[in-house]
């Protein structure tokens, strides 16, 4: 139990397009998920908290009109990168609470994003 | 200040040899969860354990077994007789009040065969 499905798994775009990416709670219902961001060889570094129905929380230095997160329901969140350019280049991984007290976080498979 | 370090950037063994991970977090808060995620090539993080603040009590599960010592604030990690599988990064992570999982940089590990 307890899965979160991420998709796509990768995606290039061209510079100034937008893509979305998507992650779902498939066997349990989350009202909170977490976007995180990987660069090669680095750590994860949290983006934003997504909460179902309401605005997503973002961590400083993240731009909220760049990184659009919407959390429409208890399963899906979407994280739409805007007008992406090179340099937004990175593996990004979803996660989402589950289990007794809800501190154990499961991750989605990620998505590496490769902008031209 | 919530912090975890891994000191370890990298980490070579030959296959069937014993390693240890470290891994030491900094909060002010009583309670708290200690994790360790393993992320291999594919880039997917697998959870492999969740310890809380109150449970000092050390865990086996089958080659792995992790080391939770508040004195000194340290969650170490070994795996017993390595093997070609183990190679990944391996995160340890810190869940305080803050509700926000703060990762540490990772240790790459890599067994040879």
């Amino acid at each position: 139990g307890a899965v979160v499905s991420q998709h796509p798994s990768r995606v290039i775009c061209k510079s100034g397009t937008s893509v979305k990416i998507e992650c779902r709670s498939l066997d349990f219902q989350a009202t909170t998920m977490f976007w995180y961001r990987q660069f090669p060889k680095q750590s994860l570094m949290l983006m934003a908290t997504s909460n179902e129905g309401s605005k997503a929380t973002y961590e400083q230095g993240v731009e909220k009109d760049k990184f659009l997160i919407n959390h429409a329901s208890l399963t899906l969140s979407t994280l739409t990168v805007t007008s992406a350019h090179p340099e937004d280049s990175s593996f990004y991984i979803c996660s989402a609470r589950w289990g007794a007290g809800a501190n154990v976080l499961t991750f989605g498979a990620g998505s590496r994003l490769t902008v031209l | 200040a919530q912090k975890v370090t891994q000191a370890q950037t990298e980490i070579s063994v030959v296959e069937k040899e014993d390693v240890t991970l470290d891994c030491v977090y900094e909060t002010r808060d009583t309670t708290y969860y200690l994790f360790w995620y393993k992320q291999p090539p594919s880039g997917e993080l697998v959870f492999l354990i969740r310890r809380n603040s109150f449970d000092e009590q050390n865990e086996i599960s089958g080659r792995y077994s992790w080391n939770f010592q508040k004195s000194t604030s340290s969650f170490n990690f070994t795996i017993t007789a390595s093997q070609v599988v183990d190679s990944a990064v391996y995160f340890c992570a810190l869940l305080t009040n803050t509700d926000k999982l703060i990762f540490g940089t990772g240790t790459r590990l890599q067994v040879f065969p």
